[in-house]
């Protein structure tokens, strides 16, 4: 089973601040890196997605970075929010199986 | 659009006693999914639909069932709960396997 290794598992920022997620995926043919973003008793939302044909995305606060020789990608948030604390998942979507394969999620919290 | 919505919200079992999870969605997309999320391991793939009339097991389909009969609905059914199923249960959409996937909200579930 191929998976997607998310850290940290949960982190704390002051307002203002850059937090960055990581997610590592093993060597195999990928299609679609999307993060979804949850807050508490509400479903995943699509925040921001990317292809690896390409090094960077961003949407206005959200950046995604992409390393395919490191095989790994990041998400920053900058200059952070209250509001966007909540629980950060990174995913894979398989070209082969259509599927999507998620990390663990990262907790996040901004302090005022 | 309702996007997808789940019935119910809540609910408590008792181990052996059996349930089904509604999940319609009004966007007319072919594809739908069950996933599952326990604290600390991200989403689960339970059973995926291509289109009505075809199904497929996920990573973690043992204990389940489902079925799909029209576009718009895809039910999972549990027989013979058990503690181990005790998990927020989350349905989603997309149009095709490389597109966007909607979530519902989640159904709670605890079996005692």
């Amino acid at each position: 089973q191929q998976q997607v290794k998310q850290s940290p598992q949960s982190l704390i920022v002051q307002k203002g601040g850059i937090p960055i997620i990581n997610c590592a995926y093993e060597n195999t043919a990928f299609d679609y890196f999307p993060w979804y973003q949850q807050f508490p008793g509400k479903g995943p939302a699509l925040l921001i997605a990317i292809r690896p044909d390409v090094s960077e995305k961003k949407e206005g606060r959200f950046t995604i970075s992409f390393n395919k020789s490191a095989k790994q990608f990041s998400l920053h948030i900058m200059d952070s929010q209250p509001g966007d604390s909540a629980t950060y998942f990174c995913a894979r979507l398989s070209g082969n199986t259509g599927k999507l394969i998620f990390g663990q999620g990262t907790t996040l919290q901004v302090k005022p | 659009n309702a996007g997808v919505t789940q019935t119910p919200k809540f609910r408590i079992l008792k181990i052996g006693q059996s349930m089904t999870l509604q999940c319609t969605q009004d966007m007319n997309h072919n594809y739908m999914y069950w996933y599952r999320q326990d604290p600390g391991m991200g989403l689960k793939l339970i059973y995926y639909s291509v289109g009505a009339g075809i199904t497929d097991k996920g990573e973690v389909p043992n204990g389940y069932n489902v079925s799909r009969s029209t576009t718009e609905d895809f039910p999972l059914r549990l027989e013979l709960a058990a503690p181990s199923q005790t998990s927020v249960y989350f349905c989603a959409s997309s149009y095709e396997e490389n597109y966007e996937q909607y979530f519902g909200p989640g159904t709670r579930l605890t079996v005692t």
